[in-house]
């Protein structure tokens, strides 16, 4: 079964830096992953969706990566502002399963 | 636009109560998801329905019952035998074949009083 671990659980940054959010996973055999942004109280937004196939995919100041060999994906933010601040979910879609969610990242960008 | 409805926003469950949380959607997905979130961790799968009249239980459907009539409607009630049912409740549907990835409603937070 498909296991996901984020990294860090929590990260707190001052405005302007880049940074790298974090996610494993132990099968490789995925469909898709998908990449989410959750605001305190609300549902998830999708940010970014990378096929099996595809290595990357960027939208904005958002890349996200995928590196089956590795079991790793990362989602690189560009120029944080404090409007990013929220908590930043990874999930995997395996063959024939349902998506796995990680736990998430809790971001705070301070100005 | 198209997208998930949930409703009611917030809830509020006397005990012994059994409760039902709407979700509606107009993206003419085929399948649905009700996803339980508790704070400090992530989303557990409680039940999923893949066509009209068909459902699934997920990891966490003890205490949780389903129906699946209509292809836009999938509510999820929460029945008295759930003894801890206090959290925010998230529905979620993709199109077939799961290529363009799920999206979400804006949540049911259930707090029992």
């Amino acid at each position: 079964k498909q296991e996901v671990t984020q990294i860090p659980a929590a990260l707190s940054v001052p405005e302007g830096e880049n940074l790298v959010l974090n996610c494993s996973f132990t099968d490789s055999a995925i469909y898709n992953l998908q990449w989410f942004r959750q605001d305190p109280g609300k549902g998830l937004t999708s940010l970014l969706l990378i096929q099996s196939s595809q290595r990357e995919q960027t939208s904005g100041r958002l890349n996200a990566s995928l590196d089956k060999s590795s079991g790793r994906s990362t989602l690189y933010i560009a120029a944080s502002q404090p409007g990013d601040s929220a908590t930043y979910l990874c999930a995997f879609h395996n063959y024939g399963q349902n998506f796995v969610f990680g736990p998430g990242t809790r971001l705070s960008v301070l100005p | 636009d198209g997208g998930i409805t949930q409703s009611p926003k917030y809830l509020f469950r006397k005990e012994g109560q059994n409760v039902t949380l709407s979700c509606e959607q107009n993206l003419n997905h085929d399948a649905m998801y009700w996803y339980r979130q508790d704070p400090g961790q992530g989303l557990r799968l409680i039940y999923y329905s893949q066509i009209v009249n068909d459902f699934q239980k997920g990891d966490i459907a003890e205490g949780y019952s389903v129906s699946r009539e209509k292809k836009e409607s999938f509510p999820l009630t929460v029945t008295s035998a759930q003894k801890n049912p206090t959290a925010f409740y998230l529905c979620a549907s993709i199109p077939p074949g799961g290529a363009e990835g799920y999206t979400f409603g804006s949540g049911t937070r259930l707090t029992v009083v």
